[in-house]
């Protein structure tokens, strides 16, 4: 099993949508999380951190889940620019960052 | 701040040839991360230093790879010999300091024949 899962999609929504992704980890110690967002040929960019009592930053939200090991990502009323592959990222001490697959979003007008 | 510089940012060579990839991470930074991406394995994490000493270089693929950084101001990736399976974008990444965000350079697109 890999240790950081994501669907791969693509998910493609329509504007103004809410979409949700979600991660799976499968090393218990872990002790932060994180969204990056990949644009198409970009190098990725932090989204946001994932705390334990979930976060919000406009219209994204993050949750985690410890006792089932897996992070969220909810997106609300999309935007074509949200198009993007979000990377989930699990951190299990010092530097040692796991980078998920990704799942693709393509917005659609 | 000019952010992660990396050089080139394309690079085409023969099976065979040595690659050098270059990196300047963000001043004041003290963890710097390579990382190699391709469509079938997607980002995978090759080697990281702090404070210039390599830490885990365990996700280095073979010997032909190896990673050297001389200062805190510059990282390099050489691939010696090159194969046509190690195509990808390299990227290299800055971070450290009670920061965990990771900042990551424009890539380099390494395309070997």
């Amino acid at each position: 099993r890999k240790e950081v899962e994501q669907d791969p999609g693509p998910f493609n929504v329509p504007e103004g949508a809410t979409v949700a992704f979600n991660c799976t980890y499968s090393n218990s110690a872990s002790q932060s999380f994180f969204w990056y967002r990949q644009d198409c040929r970009k190098e990725p960019k932090l989204l946001m951190s994932v705390y334990s009592s979930g976060n919000e930053d406009g219209r994204f939200t993050a949750q985690l889940n410890r006792a089932s090991q897996y992070i969220s990502l909810l997106i609300r009323d999309s935007k074509l620019s949200d198009s993007a592959t979000y990377l989930c990222v699990v951190n299990s001490g010092g530097q040692n960052f796991v980078f998920g697959p990704g799942t693709r979003l393509s917005v659609l007008p | 701040d000019a952010g992660v510089i990396q050089s080139p940012r394309h690079e085409v060579t023969e099976m065979g040839q040595e690659v050098t990839l270059r990196c300047k991470p963000i001043s004041g930074h003290n963890s710097l991360f390579w990382y190699r991406q391709t469509m079938m394995r997607g980002l995978e994490l090759l080697i990281y230093f702090n404070n210039n000493v390599p830490i885990d270089d365990s996700g280095m693929p073979e010997d032909r790879f190896s990673a050297k950084m001389p200062n805190a101001s510059f990282s390099t990736l050489k691939i010696q010999p090159s194969e046509p399976r190690d195509s990808a974008v390299y990227f290299c990444a800055s971070g450290g300091g009670g920061v965990y965000e990771q900042y990551f350079g424009p890539g380099t697109r390494l395309t070997v024949t």
